[in-house]
């Protein structure tokens, strides 16, 4: 069965960079999550997509932006990249945005800023 | 706001024990409750999940009842395997959310 996509799986840039990370959901769903998990840290809520509009926000710094396109495909925009940023980050998606839809997680990108 | 406390590690464990991690919650109204797994350099599965109180999840020999007199959604599985060495995370979802809350995550290590 096809799963969500990440890419790339693995990120290495230097402090102030700019990164871009891509999600592709898994095919039919119209909702996509953001999370970020750092080192030895339970994943925390970025941001989230449903119908291309964005349906919640978590704890995302000002830095980062993310957009949902017309093939349901998402990316995360990290610009002025921190040391702090270093982390895992998942992209989860879900068939409609409703409470009891499964989210399917992907195998995340692994951001390293030196 | 909601959030989730789960039973810290490390846990290390002989094949063949006992295994509960111990998650409890708060949130207003009525959350759905999930496990999630995540092995070695990998994502995370979902393992079970329970939508109202009362409900029993159930995957791969793990049960988790949800407990709303306690706030509780205990992992068990009664003989844990040497591949069940991961990482396992309580989550919840508001009943008017999108996200999900995470608890801190519990590492286990099951030793032949």
């Amino acid at each position: 069965a096809a799963g969500v996509i990440q890419s790339p799986r693995h990120l290495i840039k230097e402090k102030r960079e700019t990164a871009t990370l891509k999600c592709y959901p898994i095919p039919r769903h119209d909702t996509v999550y953001w999370y970020q998990q750092g080192p030895g840290q339970d994943p925390q809520f970025l941001i989230s997509f449903y119908e291309k509009m964005q349906s919640d926000k978590g704890s995302i710094p000002d830095r980062f932006s993310a957009q949902q396109f017309s093939d349901y495909h998402s990316e995360l925009n990290m610009s002025s990249l921190e040391l702090g940023d270093s982390a895992l980050y998942f992209c989860a998606s879900s068939p409609g945005s409703g409470t009891y839809n499964e989210q399917f997680f992907g195998p995340g990108t692994r951001l390293t800023v030196l | 706001g909601d959030s989730v406390t789960q039973m810290e590690g490390p846990v290390t464990l002989s094949e063949e024990a006992f295994l509960t991690i111990n998650c409890t919650y708060t949130a207003t109204g009525y959350p759905s409750l999930f496990w999630y797994v995540q092995y070695p350099g990998e994502g995370l599965q979902l393992l079970l999940k329970a939508t109202k109180a009362d409900d029993k999840g159930s995957n791969k020999g793990f049960e988790a009842t949800y407990r709303k007199e306690t706030t509780s959604f205990h992992l068990e599985k009664g003989s844990v395997q040497v591949s069940d060495s991961a990482v396992y995370f309580c989550a919840l979802r508001g009943p008017n959310d999108y996200k999900l809350s995470f608890g801190a995550g519990t590492t286990v290590t099951v030793r032949a």
